[in-house]
């Protein structure tokens, strides 16, 4: 089975701290995606990464930045966290080939962070 | 500008019933869709896709059925069991594209 694993399932972080998400994915799958669900909003496109050290922002990269220095790991940083941040975040892989196939995503468990 | 639309937030459903959980979208180029489920703490968790050169796919219990010229999409549940409560998501992409567009959820309660 394909897995996406986070590092953490929930965090407390203070306001004003630097963030580190970690996500692995053992399929050597080329895209990775960092995803945030917020209630009424559904999941958000953070940013996504289609290659080692390529990355290109989503729909809200604003507050977060990313780092992919080895295939299978695609870490989300939020350089400062806010309250506004307070969200679960949710890694997810793809194969580069036809939009990972059938299955779409695999998705990782998720790391519910609040920020106070 | 939400190309995916989930307009009904939640739905409540007797046990045995039918759930029917729809999703609306805007972009023409979007030819394949997928719906997944997702539990509280958990990531979401594929369930069953469509591409746009069908208008139905069934996998037991569960049928997408896609309406290209409303560009509408539905799942139907059938029949409905209490492991079913969860929120569902739909998800659309356009070919050449890395990345699906997701809905804003449908939070399914199947009532006992």
């Amino acid at each position: 089975d394909v897995k996406v694993t986070q590092s953490s399932r929930y965090l407390v972080k203070r306001t004003g701290e630097k963030v580190f998400l970690e996500c692995v994915q053992d399929m050597d799958h080329e895209n990775m995606f960092w995803y945030r669900q917020d209630p009424g909003l559904g999941l958000r496109l953070i940013y996504f990464s289609y290659d080692v050290k390529m990355k290109e922002k989503g729909d809200i990269p604003e507050g977060y930045s990313v780092s992919r220095e080895k295939k299978e790991r695609f870490s989300l940083i939020l350089e400062s966290a806010s309250t506004n941040q307070t969200s679960m975040y949710l890694c997810a892989s793809s194969l580069d080939w036809d939009r990972g196939g059938r299955y779409g995503y695999t998705f990782g468990s998720g790391t519910r962070l609040t920020v106070v | 500008d939400q190309q995916v639309k989930q307009n009904s937030p939640s739905l409540s459903v007797q046990e045995g019933r039918i759930s029917i959980l729809n999703c609306d979208y805007t972009n023409s180029m979007f030819d394949y869709f997928l719906w997944y489920k997702k539990y509280p703490a958990e990531g979401p968790t594929f369930l069953i896709s469509i591409s746009s050169i069908k208008d139905k796919n069934e996998d037991g219990r569960f049928t997408v059925f896609l309406n290209k010229s409303a560009k509408h999409l539905s799942l139907h549940i059938v029949p409905s069991q209490p492991g079913d409560s969860a929120v569902y998501f739909c998800a659309a992409s356009a070919k050449g594209t890395y990345k699906y567009i997701f809905g804003t959820g449908t939070r399914l309660k199947v009532l006992a």
